[in-house]
């Protein structure tokens, strides 16, 4: 079955650190791996997606087959990051987002 | 920049009413969406909608729930008898193609 993992239900980090936002995922074919960002009292927005291999303020993420991980990650994390990010897989063009639980990022000075 | 736009944005019904979620997708996209998230829980999938039917539903989605684009413009989601526990926050999206879900702001349904 599809599955998006989340392990981390809050991610504290002061201002300046790394930042790591793990994922894991279960699928058995190909999927297409997104990033989505919700920040306070704001609608999900779209941060990256692996197909792109961009990078979008400042985060990146590297989809690992072998790992079946897609991290989303930022060297030096600013207290305007704090927000819930989803990490989500799709199949196909057209179909269902698959999210997971997501992680609270909070960032202080 | 192109918005999908949902209304209400608070939604309180007693058990067992009817509820009738609007959305307006974005006008060049193709692809409709219902996601759901309860308080505390993740964001789940409820159906998605194409060429006028719709092409894909969870289990959540069961008779109780339809969807209509009754005209060229918007897009609802209908709750027949609503129960306590589809007290939720309910996401409406749409995309032009896999790399371009826009959500909207959601309707915080409280059915008490």
């Amino acid at each position: 079955a599809q599955r998006v993992t989340q392990p981390e239900k809050l991610l504290s980090v002061f201002k300046g650190a790394p930042v790591e936002l793990k994922c894991n995922y279960s699928y058995s074919g190909s999927p297409e791996l997104f990033w989505y960002v919700q920040y306070s009292r704001q609608r999900l927005q779209l941060l990256l997606r692996h197909i792109s291999r961009e990078s979008i303020k400042g985060f990146t993420a590297d989809l690992n087959k072998g790992e079946t991980s897609f991290h989303l990650k930022k060297p030096f994390a600013q207290e305007e990051d704090s927000a819930m990010y989803y990490c989500a897989l799709s199949d196909q063009a057209g179909t269902a987002l698959i999210f997971g639980k997501g992680t609270t990022l909070s960032v202080s000075s | 920049e192109p918005e999908v736009t949902q209304t209400p944005s608070h939604q309180v019904t007693q058990m067992g009413q009817e509820v009738i979620l609007r959305c307006v997708p974005i006008s060049n996209h193709l692809y409709f969406y219902w996601y759901r998230q309860i308080l505390g829980q993740k964001v789940e999938f409820l159906v998605s909608f194409y060429n006028n039917e719709i092409s894909e539903k969870s289990e959540i989605f069961d008779d109780q729930f339809s969807v209509e684009r009754p005209d060229g413009s918007n897009f609802t989601l209908k709750i027949r008898s609503t129960k306590l526990e589809d007290s939720a926050m309910y996401f409406c999206a749409s995309s032009r193609s896999l790399y371009g879900y826009t959500f909207g702001s959601g309707t915080r349904l409280t059915v008490v």
